[in-house]
């Protein structure tokens, strides 16, 4: 079993939709959860950082931790043409810097 | 402020020869980590660096290997390179291990 298992898309919604995205992870040690996302031939840009259970907003992203069934969430609202990119879940202990990724999601948004 | 920059962006290297890349990580930041990234595999962490010592490193072979200076600065090297290892090297950095992770644009390297 993967450390981190994310479904595999891709994704495609209109323009306007609520999009969500999942991660499910088996290793209780982590503690810190992040969601980056990745156009096409360029490197992750954090999006969402978060240590606790519970939600976090930002603008029309909100990322949701579930400790307890060790699932991850993150919600786009008012999903736009720009938000296409791939969406990568990621996780850490907090110790030390190594992230455990999970596959990626592509998002394809239709204007 | 400028971000993580990495250079080259782009290398075409021949099996059995060798790579080095470098990552200049944002001003401030003293945590490095490097990260290969393909279509099969994702993302995987290779290694970790802060204040020039190694601090962690993933499932790669030997022939990976890395350095931090003092400025922060790091580069990794492959050696005898194999087909397997084309990919994009993607280095972060953070201002202590543990902390938020801020990528370079990746460097893609390609093995014919």
């Amino acid at each position: 079993q993967k450390e981190v298992e994310q479904d595999p898309g891709p994704l495609s919604v209109p323009e306007g939709a609520i999009v969500s995205l999942n991660c499910t992870y088996s290793n209780s040690a982590f503690q810190y959860f992040m969601w980056y996302r990745q156009y096409s031939r360029k490197g992750p840009e954090l999006l969402m950082y978060t240590y606790s259970s519970g939600n976090k907003e930002d603008g029309r992203f909100t990322a949701q931790v579930d400790k307890s069934s060790k699932y991850i969430s993150l919600f786009i609202r008012d999903s736009q043409p720009s938000d296409s990119a791939t969406y990568l879940c990621a996780m850490s202990d907090g110790a030390n810097s190594k992230l455990t990724f999970g596959k990626g999601i592509t998002l394809s948004v239709r204007p | 402020k400028a971000g993580v920059t990495q250079t080259p962006r782009y290398l075409i290297k021949t099996r059995g020869q060798q790579v080095t890349l470098s990552c200049s990580p944002i001003s401030g930041h003293r945590s490095v980590s490097w990260y290969q990234q393909t279509p099969g595999q994702g993302l995987q962490f290779l290694f970790e660096y802060f204040s020039e010592t190694q601090r962690n490193k993933g499932n790669f072979p030997g022939r990976f290997s890395g350095r931090q200076f003092s400025n922060s600065r790091s580069e990794m090297n492959v050696s005898t390179l194999e087909l397997g290892d084309s990919a994009l090297y993607l280095c972060a950095s953070s201002l202590y291990p543990g902390d938020e992770q801020y990528f370079g644009p990746g460097t893609r390297l390609t093995v014919t």
